[in-house]
């Protein structure tokens, strides 16, 4: 069975500062890919990495995906209200069947 | 906004009930994937429709089955439905391999 574990599963910081959310798996994916979910919404997709050591950035979001594309990595740099939701990263199995992590609830206070 | 509409987006049932999801994809999306997601979980693999054929499934009893229409849109059916059954029932559509788009979901309370 293919499992993904998140951590922490619940941050609770202040405005400005960084946060880095780890999502580790027991197995590799072909690509592995992170999600945020508002409350009463389905999960958007905010970046596919592929490449083992891979870096993507999407703003002030930094995805890394490990060289043995086993663990990935997301890094907030000065976060922002806006940013609160669950973030959940998922391993692409074949026919594009996603495996989930339990989900990592971030809550940015003003 | 996905393109992908989900209905009802609420609904109580009983146990020993049954009831039927359903899910319009977005437009020249051909796969349908199901999931389940309990509260404070990820989502979980149900099951995956490819023009109609079911094409995988989770570790989901038998009593969660499915049906794609031919233009694409799908329904979920769980029968004999259990108190573990609550949960946020999504539906995602895609084309070939391309990322998967989720519908808003439906909240099922089983009481």
């Amino acid at each position: 069975t293919q499992l993904l574990e998140q951590s922490p599963q619940f941050l609770s910081i202040q405005e400005g500062e960084n946060l880095t959310v780890y999502c580790n798996s027991s197995s590799v994916f072909s690509s592995l890919q992170w999600y945020r979910q508002e409350p009463g919404e389905g999960p958007v997709l905010l970046v596919t990495v592929v490449t083992g050591g891979e870096v993507k950035k999407l703003k002030r979001l930094t995805f890394q995906f490990g060289d043995a594309r086993k663990d990935s990595s997301l890094h907030i740099t000065a976060a922002q209200p806006g940013d609160t939701g669950l973030y959940l990263c998922a391993g692409v199995t074949y026919g594009n069947k996603l495996v989930f992590g339990a989900g990592t609830i971030l809550r940015v206070k003003s | 906004e996905t393109g992908v509409t989900q209905s009802p987006t609420h609904l109580i049932k009983t146990r020993g009930q049954q009831v039927t999801l359903r899910c319009s994809s977005q437009s020249g999306h051909n796969t349908v994937s199901w999931y389940q997601q309990a509260l404070g979980q990820g989502p979980q693999f149900i099951f995956q429709y490819y023009r109609e054929e079911e094409n995988g499934r989770g570790n989901f009893p038998p009593r969660f089955s499915g049906l794609q229409f031919p233009n694409y849109s799908s329904e979920l059916n769980v029968n004999a439905l259990e108190l573990d059954d609550s949960a946020l029932y999504l539906c995602a559509s895609s084309s070939a391999d391309e990322k998967l788009f989720f519908g808003s979901g439906t909240q099922l309370s089983v009481l």
